[in-house]
């Protein structure tokens, strides 16, 4: 089936610095990947629509100077957490959407704690 | 905003029993979608479906879109331990777009 992979899978950070997450689809190309983010027990917040080639769009209440995404190709989109605080300490998952299926297939997820 | 209420919440069941849960909502769903996650994982696909009506299975999994296109069930024959996770339905409301609304989700306990 469709692969998709995130990376890093764990990042521990100090507040205030940024980290950056990586989506790519590693064996179909994805023209519309999504970003979502999980906190323990809940069902998945879809946080933004990342388009490749284009501005993505963002959810009511995500705000996109916090959380900037680039889908610079057919294949990878980053989301970058802005100046980390401890309430950004989540698992955030992608999905990318196969342009043929339409199918969308999620990444392992990357958890994220900020000290 | 668009709402999918799944049920039960949670299900607690012996192995070898077999499981229902299902998916409603007020709106119309395109395509509806069953998933699978693991602790610490990603959602795993599980089965889609595509049309009003069908009916569709992967091994032990069947899934169905209802025929008013607002509801879904997942049954899991026979469970065994490695059933153990949480499922959670999920689509496109029509006139949504690509983007999913996932349901809250079942947690699934075997006991063996």
């Amino acid at each position: 089936g469709a692969v998709v992979s995130q990376h890093p899978s764990r990042v521990i950070c100090k507040s205030g610095t940024s980290v950056k997450i990586e989506c790519r689809s590693l064996d179909f190309q994805a023209t519309t990947m999504f970003w979502y983010r999980q906190f323990p027990k809940q069902s998945l917040m879809l946080m933004a629509t990342s388009n490749e080639g284009s501005k993505a769009t963002y959810e009511q209440g995500v705000e996109k100077d916090k959380f900037l995404i680039n889908h610079a190709s057919l294949t990878l989109s980053t989301l970058t957490v802005t100046s980390a605080h401890p309430e950004d300490s989540s698992f955030y998952i992608c999905s990318a959407r196969d342009r043929v299926s339409v199918t969308q297939y999620f990444g392992p997820g990357t958890r994220l704690l900020v000290l | 905003g668009q709402q999918l209420n799944q049920s039960p919440q949670s299900m607690f069941i012996q192995e070898g029993e077999d499981v229902s849960m299902n998916c409603t909502s007020s709106s119309i769903f395109n395509t509806w979608l069953w998933y699978k996650q693991d602790p610490g994982e990603g959602p795993v696909l599980l089965i889609a479906l595509y049309k009003a009506g069908e009916l569709t299975s992967n091994g032990r999994l069947t899934a169905q879109f209802g025929i008013t296109r607002k509801d879904s069930f997942l049954n899991i024959s026979a469970s065994i331990p490695s059933d153990v996770g949480i499922y959670f339905c999920a689509g496109p409301p029509s006139g949504y777009g690509n983007k999913l609304v996932f349901g809250a989700g079942t947690i699934l306990r075997v006991k063996s």
